[in-house]
């Protein structure tokens, strides 16, 4: 089954202990994005990945830190984390940006106290 | 800066109605719009792409583009409780890397 998997799906944690959210793929998908969704502000755009080892920043890059060693594989690093990072993470893949959908995993509910 | 603005309802429809969602866009070389469907607490599911001028239909679901007044639309026909969701309308520009989210309508289908 084609999909877009991310680990873990909930988490609690506390201020400054960093933390990964992994992020796979098997569509075989160049490009690769993370978006946080807060409550009236939608889907913002966190980092994003055109290929292997190509990454840039979306909107909101700070505090966060992403990398690309293989294809199916985006997490996304929180190195210190803070309250203001409490927030509904997806990952999404698609095969070319323009003119083709992403599909999303099915979120991270992150928490930070 | 890139916008998308959509009205964040909530919209009320009964059961077998048409209902209506309107996004419109600031940036006038926007190539490609895309309508996805969340329920809460849900990922981003995408019901309808539509790349050109005019009407494109599938099952329930229209969505109509007009890039000279920058807008897209989706119409649901006969609408079904099961619609009940946030719609979210996002658009990709021909010079970006990304794509930019409205904020979503919410829609409630009251049987």
């Amino acid at each position: 089954e084609a999909q877009v998997t991310q680990n873990p799906r909930y988490l609690i944690t506390v201020t400054g202990k960093k933390l990964t959210v992994t992020c796979s793929q098997n569509m075989n998908h160049e490009y690769m994005s993370w978006y946080r969704q807060d409550p009236g502000l939608g889907l913002r755009q966190i980092y994003y990945s055109m290929n292997v080892e190509v990454t840039d920043k979306g909107d909101v890059p700070e505090g966060y830190k992403v990398s690309r060693k293989e294809k199916r594989n985006f997490p996304l690093i929180l190195e210190s984390p803070s309250p203001n990072q409490t927030s509904l993470y997806f990952c999404a893949s698609s095969q070319v940006l323009q003119g083709n959908e992403q599909f999303f995993g099915p979120g991270t509910r992150l928490t930070v106290l | 800066q890139k916008e998308v603005e959509q009205n964040s309802g909530p919209l009320s429809v009964p059961e077998g109605a048409i209902a209506s969602l309107n996004c419109t866009y600031s940036d006038r070389v926007s190539q490609s719009f895309f309508w996805y469907r969340q329920y809460s607490g849900k990922s981003p599911e995408l019901i309808m792409s539509i790349y050109s001028n005019g009407d494109k239909e599938d099952g329930r679901f229209t969505a109509q583009l007009n890039k000279a007044s920058q807008y897209v639309s989706l119409l649901i026909r006969d609408s079904q409780p099961s619609d009940s969701a946030t719609y979210l309308c996002a658009i990709g520009w021909e010079y970006g890397n990304k794509l930019v989210f409205g904020a979503g309508t919410i829609l409630r289908v009251k049987s």
